[in-house]
């Protein structure tokens, strides 16, 4: 079965600064990559994903992440971190049905 | 587009009797929805895959006999915990498949139902 590990439970930045979200996922087949985010008490909303093709992929709210194969990586990053970016990210993978980490909250400092 | 909806969003219920949740896609037809349950400070938690007009799949070491899912309409899946108890009380999220929008697996969440059961 696919593992998927995202280093850090906690993740805190000053807001401004770089938020970088670190997801590893254990399959030696390139599955399908996602990032979701989760807002208390809410479901989970879609932020990026990869299938195929570009392995820098952008999504909503300045969100971007690289697929790195032979990292077996596929981290999150924003260049500049907002108040309201504050919330848990969650990294899936795909192999038919979704396998999730354990999510990072992250925290966004004034 | 791909709006997944839960109802309700909260339920509070006494322990022995049986809860029933919905899960709708509002603006596509679902024929593949998920149902998973998160535990405080956890991560998702699959349960169970459900198929649109045939039975569910449930994960290993979910009890099909208490959890019950249907999944009568390709925009309707329903969850029913049966003589819920307290340690069923949790955030219980459905999400689905829009496979004419996305065949890459993407999957759409609902906001969650949060049960309690006293």
């Amino acid at each position: 079965a696919q593992s998927v590990t995202q280093l850090g439970s906690h993740v805190s930045v000053s807001e401004g600064a770089l938020v970088l979200l670190r997801c590893n996922y254990s399959s030696s087949v390139p599955p399908y990559l996602f990032w979701y985010v989760q807002y208390p008490n809410q479901g989970l909303q879609l932020l990026l994903k990869y299938t195929t093709g570009a392995t820098l992929v952008k999504g909503i709210n300045g969100f971007e992440a690289e697929f790195k194969k032979s990292e077996t990586s596929f981290h999150l990053t924003k260049p500049s971190a907002h108040m309201s970016d504050a919330a848990e990210y969650f990294c899936a993978v795909s192999e038919g049905k979704f396998y999730f980490g354990s999510g990072t909250k992250l925290n966004v400092k004034p | 587009g791909a709006v997944v909806s839960q109802h309700p969003s909260w339920v509070i219920c006494k322990s022995g009797t049986s809860v029933k949740i919905e899960c709708r896609s509002l603006d596509f037809q679902a024929t593949t929805m998920f149902w998973y349950r998160q535990f405080p400070k956890q991560s998702l938690m699959l349960m169970a895959t459900s198929n649109e007009g045939s039975k569910a799949t449930y994960e290993q070491g979910v009890e099909k006999d208490k959890f019950l899912i249907n999944h009568a309409s390709l925009t309707l899946s329903t969850l029913t915990v049966t003589s819920a108890h307290p340690e069923d009380s949790s955030f219980y999220i459905c999400s689905a498949r829009d496979p004419l929008r996305d065949l890459k697996d993407t999957q759409y969440f609902g906001p969650g139902t949060r049960l309690t059961v006293l």
